[in-house]
């Protein structure tokens, strides 16, 4: 089974600054068919469902912020909010999509500093 | 766009069988698309439960696959999930939701149901 680990668990960034979110799959999730990483972020505020981010590792769903990237491949992948904003405050998950368990990371919990 | 709306028994005994219906609107089912449950215990993380195509083909988490039955009903706009000999540790909100096109990753969520397993 393929394991996903976040890191930090939880970050504190000022209004206007940088963030950065980790995530490491025990196994590579690039496919070598279409050279895609099958590796996708979520936003969960609360009482909502989580809402999608980016998948293919960098492409931004529609309607996204372009304050939200991803980068990465293989098996090291990286959210980045380039100037976060109140509204970001939230839980982030990344999942990837590769095999048939779906799995997500444990997420981390983004505050404001 | 489209929308998605949980519905079933809030809250079950250990044993009981799992049964949500997922409501779909303005989108047609047999239209296309991957349709899907995920769960997400309090306070924690989440879950993917498994996935139906329009056709009826359905693909399942490994780790639930012996307990859960994914089905759909086209006439009724609606698709279903069946978990059966739940325990406490079933316990959580259940969500569905719809796929990105050509892969099991969803986009599209309901607002999720509550469901409780309790003597």
């Amino acid at each position: 089974d393929v394991v996903m680990t976040q890191s930090p668990d939880s970050l504190a960034v000022s209004l206007g600054e940088r963030a950065t979110i980790n995530c490491k799959s025990s196994q590579s999730l690039l496919h070598s068919s279409n050279n895609r990483n099958y590796l996708a972020w979520f936003q969960q505020k609360p009482g909502q469902p989580p809402k999608l981010l980016i998948y293919w590792a960098s492409t931004r769903e529609s309607g996204v912020p372009d304050r939200f990237s991803g980068s990465g491949s293989g098996t090291d992948f990286t959210l980045t909010i380039s100037s976060l904003q109140a509204e970001d405050v939230a839980v982030y998950y990344c999942q990837q999509f590769y095999t048939s368990s779906y799995t997500f990371g444990q997420g981390t919990k983004l505050e404001i500093k | 766009q489209v929308q998605l709306q949980e519905s079933g028994p809030g809250l079950l005994k250990p044993s009981e069988t799992l049964s949500l219906t997922c409501t779909v609107s303005d989108y047609s089912i047999s239209s296309g698309y991957y349709w899907g449950w995920i769960r997400q215990p309090p306070g924690r993380g989440l879950e993917w439960i498994g996935g139906i195509y329009r056709d009826g083909t359905t693909y399942y988490n490994p780790s639930l696959k012996s307990r859960v039955t994914i089905s759909v009903d086209t006439s009724k706009n609606q698709f279903s999930l069946k978990l059966s000999s739940v325990t406490a540790a079933d316990t959580a909100v259940y969500y569905c939701a719809r796929s990105i096109a050509g892969q099991l990753l969803f986009n599209f969520w309901g607002q999720g149901t509550l469901v409780t397993v309790s003597s």
